[in-house]
């Protein structure tokens, strides 16, 4: 049973446009959820985070939507360079501060 | 060094060899994980270890033995391993005081198991 989903194996946007990147959940205990970035060779990074009281969190270039009714949320990405390719993962927190994941979605920001 | 660092970064090994992998967080953080990532699956957390104590084992079959000498150091002993085991290991950190829950995480190592 798949608790976080990201439906979209990949997306692929012009560079310079807004990436839109989506992920559902079923489990209505999460208290927040984050979505982290991974390149080839690395492990995810940290990039932005939103409580589940909240229905949107900012940080630079990074924008989280949360709609708890629909159980979805959203990261936007304005503008996305080249170097924003990489797997986007989301991810829930429960209440023992366990994160479940996503499968990923692959970003191909096109030249 | 910054971060979580993993070593090594690839390793390769038979299934009758024994092998660790390791990972050194230099954030001062006080929680410690190991997950795994196969391809097309979600990262799979394994294990999690709060101020040096095993607080989670996800069913995770035992020739994956965790180790946790200390907050900063974290160690995966592997022995007998299957080729299905091949996949990316990630270690991560976390504070979890302070109402902290965001994991930090390595580079993985890369297992292949023939």
């Amino acid at each position: 049973d798949q608790q976080v989903k990201q439906n979209s194996p990949s997306l692929s946007v012009q560079e310079g446009r807004i990436s839109i990147l989506n992920c559902d959940y079923t489990n209505s205990m999460f208290d927040y959820f984050l979505w982290y970035k991974k390149y080839p060779a690395e492990g995810p990074t940290f990039l932005i985070s939103i409580s589940s009281i909240k229905d949107k969190n900012e940080d630079g270039r990074f924008t989280v939507f949360l709609n708890k009714s629909a159980k979805h949320l959203s990261l936007h990405i304005v503008p996305s360079p080249p170097g924003d390719s990489a797997v986007y993962f989301c991810a829930g927190k429960g209440a023992t501060n366990k994160l479940i994941f996503g499968t990923g979605t692959l970003l191909a920001v096109q030249p | 060094e910054t971060g979580v660092t993993q070593t090594p970064r690839h390793l390769v090994m038979g299934m009758t060899n024994k092998k660790s992998l390791k990972c050194e967080q230099h954030l001062g953080h006080n929680a410690m994980y190991w997950y795994k990532q196969s391809a097309k699956k979600p990262l799979e957390l394994m294990f999690v270890y709060n101020f040096k104590e095993q607080t989670e084992n996800n069913s995770v079959p035992s020739r994956f033995s965790p180790e946790c000498p200390n907050s900063s150091h974290l160690f995966l002993h592997l022995h007998t391993l299957q080729p299905e085991d091949s996949a990316l290991y990630l270690c991560a950190s976390s504070q979890r005081t302070s109402g902290g829950y965001t994991q930090y995480f390595g580079p993985g190592t890369r297992l292949t198991v023939l």
